[in-house]
């Protein structure tokens, strides 16, 4: 079964310092990869994703993933991060069927 | 375009109480998603449709959930009884058919004490 897994279940980091969040699936087929981004109390935003070619992503607001398919992973990062990224983070593989399996979530704290 | 709408946005209920959540998908769109968020955790998928038809329901606890969308555009969900675990948000999302296109409503806490 597919199944995601997120190494940080909470990132501290202050304002301007450098992001990566870690992400891993199984599944040895074709993937689709996602980030989401929950801010609090407010629901799910497609930071960024991933269905071919450029395995280097870009997203919204300044993030970005990197597809390494030998790992196995789908990282994100952000060079500079801000008070307002203070967020919970969610990598999320595509089934063949259409839903969506996430991980558990990073929550990242950013102190200003 | 509008949003997926949800609601209630909260509701406390007190456990063995039945509880019923709506969405309404964005026009247009073919599939539509239930997913069950536990604190802490990732959302996980609980019922799909495709139009008005089931196409997975396999983690859906069929003996307290149940889910319909007639004419294949609102949904609701239904849990009866509720128990104590099922406190989490319940977030409606939908797509358009065969495209990559997810959109996810606002969710509704359940606190079940």
């Amino acid at each position: 079964a597919q199944s995601v897994s997120q190494h940080n279940h909470h990132v501290i980091l202050s304002e301007a310092a450098s992001l990566e969040l870690g992400c891993n699936y199984s599944y040895g087929g074709t993937v689709n990869l996602f980030w989401y981004v929950q801010y609090p109390g407010q629901h799910l935003q497609l930071l960024l994703k991933y269905f071919s070619g450029d395995p280097l992503v870009k997203g919204i607001k300044g993030f970005e993933a990197e597809f390494i398919k030998s790992k196995f992973s789908f990282n994100l990062r952000k060079p500079s991060v801000q008070w307002s990224d203070t967020a919970e983070y969610f990598c999320a593989v595509k089934s063949q069927g259409g839903k969506l399996i996430f991980g558990q979530g990073t929550e990242l704290s950013v102190k200003p | 375009e509008a949003g997926v709408a949800q609601s209630p946005r909260y509701k406390i209920i007190e456990k063995r109480q039945s509880v019923a959540f709506w969405c309404n998908p964005i026009s247009g769109h073919a599939t539509l998603y239930w997913y069950q968020q536990i604190l802490g955790q990732g959302p996980k998928l609980l019922i799909q449709f495709q139009n008005n038809g089931v196409v997975d329901d396999s983690q859906l606890p069929k003996d307290r959930f149940s889910a319909e969308r007639l004419k294949g555009v609102d949904s609701t969900l239904k849990i009866q009884p509720a128990k104590l675990e099922d406190s989490a948000v319940y977030l409606c999302a939908s797509s358009p058919q065969g495209i990559y296109g997810y959109t996810f409503g606002s969710g509704t806490r359940l606190t079940v004490v």
